[in-house]
């Protein structure tokens, strides 16, 4: 099976800062990546698919990079609503894993 | 309005079963694959298991294989997950999410979950 490993797992920042979320794969995953938020008891939201494509009305403020091994997921101007958990996905193959998850709190 | 909304969580005793449902509405059913996800409480995303639209492959997650089943009724446009021999660790918010090839199979839309809790 494929394993995730995302970096930090804990982030402190404050509105208007720049932050960055690591997420490797154990092994190449092409591009085959994508990126989640979460709010406390709710569902998570799509972000980023194919590790660097925006989906569809996420903000622009929100991007994705990287191929094979190593991705990250990058907040230009943290706003307000932006506290929240960041999960990595691979689609690969199966089974699908997520990250363990980065919880983004306000420093 | 494209949504997902599950039912059929509840409390089970150990060694029970459940099934829980994921209607969909707003979208052709037949043209998307369907994943459930779960989230123990306090815990990560878990993917359990997944099925294809066009070919019906069907993919388990481990931890859940010989006793979970995966299935969909095209005729009411709804997904199921069928879980027996429950255990206190299949407790969890379950999500049903749609996959979707205009999104490189990744997980556009999510049902609001449903709780599973295993107890005696």
């Amino acid at each position: 099976d494929i394993q995730l490993t995302q970096s930090p797992s804990f982030l402190s920042a404050s509105v208007g800062d720049r932050v960055t979320i690591t997420c490797r794969a154990s092994q190449g995953i092409n591009n085959y990546l994508a990126w989640y938020q979460q709010k406390p008891e709710k569902a998570p939201r799509l972000l980023i698919y194919s590790a660097s494509t925006l989906q569809s009305g996420v903000p622009s403020r929100f991007s994705g990079s990287g191929s094979g091994t190593e991705f990250t997921l990058t907040i230009s101007s943290l706003q307000p609503e932006d506290f929240a958990t960041y999960s990595c996905q691979h689609l690969h193959s199966y089974p699908i894993t997520f990250g363990q998850g980065t919880r983004l709190d306000i420093k | 309005e494209v949504q997902l909304v599950e039912s059929g969580g509840g409390l089970v005793q150990p060694g029970g079963s459940l099934r829980l449902s994921c209607a969909a509405s707003g979208f052709t059913f037949t043209s998307y694959n369907f994943n459930w996800v779960r989230q123990a409480p306090g815990k990560g995303l878990q993917w359990v298991s997944h099925i294809t639209s066009s070919t019906g492959a069907i993919y388990y997650a481990d931890s859940v294989k010989g006793r979970f089943t995966i299935s969909r009724d095209t005729a009411k446009n709804s997904l199921y997950l069928q879980m027996n021999s429950l255990r206190d660790e299949d407790t969890a918010v379950y999500y049903c999410a749609r996959a979707s090839r205009g999104t490189g199979d990744a997980f556009d839309i999510w049902g609001q979950g449903t709780m599973v809790t295993v107890s005696s």
